[in-house]
């Protein structure tokens, strides 16, 4: 039974340019997660998915926006990289959209460094 | 603004000892509390989930409890090994289902 996976593991690149990140969540969830977690703090929520669409949003720009398939995998790209942007993106998934007594599970993340 | 604050930051502890941090949020509002633990080099995982004022969970040697009226929630290790060495997230959940994590308390365990 396959957790979540994510990819890639570790992407550099430049400020402008743009970046697509991927998730596969647990077998059998359906909520996707997406999270940015820089040096020394928690994760941050950036957007979470349920049924193809966004439901839920932090506090983070328009230059964030993400995507979930059929299959319930899901994307996060960000556009116009800023050096700022540079952080572990972490993904995490679980079952049901309002169920919120259930854990989610976490992938083990996608570093991202912007030079 | 949701706030989440842990403490403390960081914590060293001999083998065998005991210990607890703490979790803080806001009182108002309170629809769950969730603990992970994450390992370096690895994903966090998920220790409990808490609901209810008063609630105590346990696992292994790990135990937590819930205050939801003043707003906080214990992380207690029993007789720490260092393999419990690892950061502590507790994560705040709203009835606005907005979810808030506080910055951790990273723990380790001298042998």
């Amino acid at each position: 039974d396959a957790g979540v996976t994510q990819s890639p593991t570790h992407l550099i690149k430049t400020r402008g340019q743009q970046v697509t990140l991927r998730c596969s969540p647990k077998s059998g969830h359906d909520t996707v997660s997406w999270y940015q977690q820089a040096l020394g703090q928690g994760p941050q929520f950036i957007f979470q998915y349920y049924e193809e669409e966004e439901r839920q949003r932090g506090n983070f720009p328009d230059r964030f926006s993400g995507h979930q398939f059929p299959n319930y995998s899901s994307e996060l790209n960000v556009n116009a990289l800023l050096l700022g942007d540079s952080a572990l993106y972490l993904c995490a998934s679980s079952f049901g959209y309002q169920n919120s007594n259930q854990p989610q599970h976490f992938g083990d993340g996608t570093r991202l460094s912007i030079l | 603004i949701l706030n989440v604050e842990q403490s403390p930051q960081s914590l060293h502890v001999q083998e065998g000892d005991s210990t607890n941090f703490t979790c803080s949020f806001p009182s108002s509002n309170f629809y769950a509390l969730h603990w992970y633990r994450w390992e370096t080099a690895k994903s966090p995982e998920a220790l409990f989930v808490m609901t209810l004022n008063g609630d105590e969970k346990k696992k292994g040697r790990i135990s937590a409890t819930l205050n939801t009226k003043e707003g906080y929630s214990y992380l207690y290790i029993k007789g720490s090994q260092p393999e419990d060495s690892a950061t502590y997230l507790c994560a705040f959940r709203d009835y606005g289902q907005n979810f808030v994590f506080g910055p951790g308390t990273r723990l380790s365990v001298l042998p």
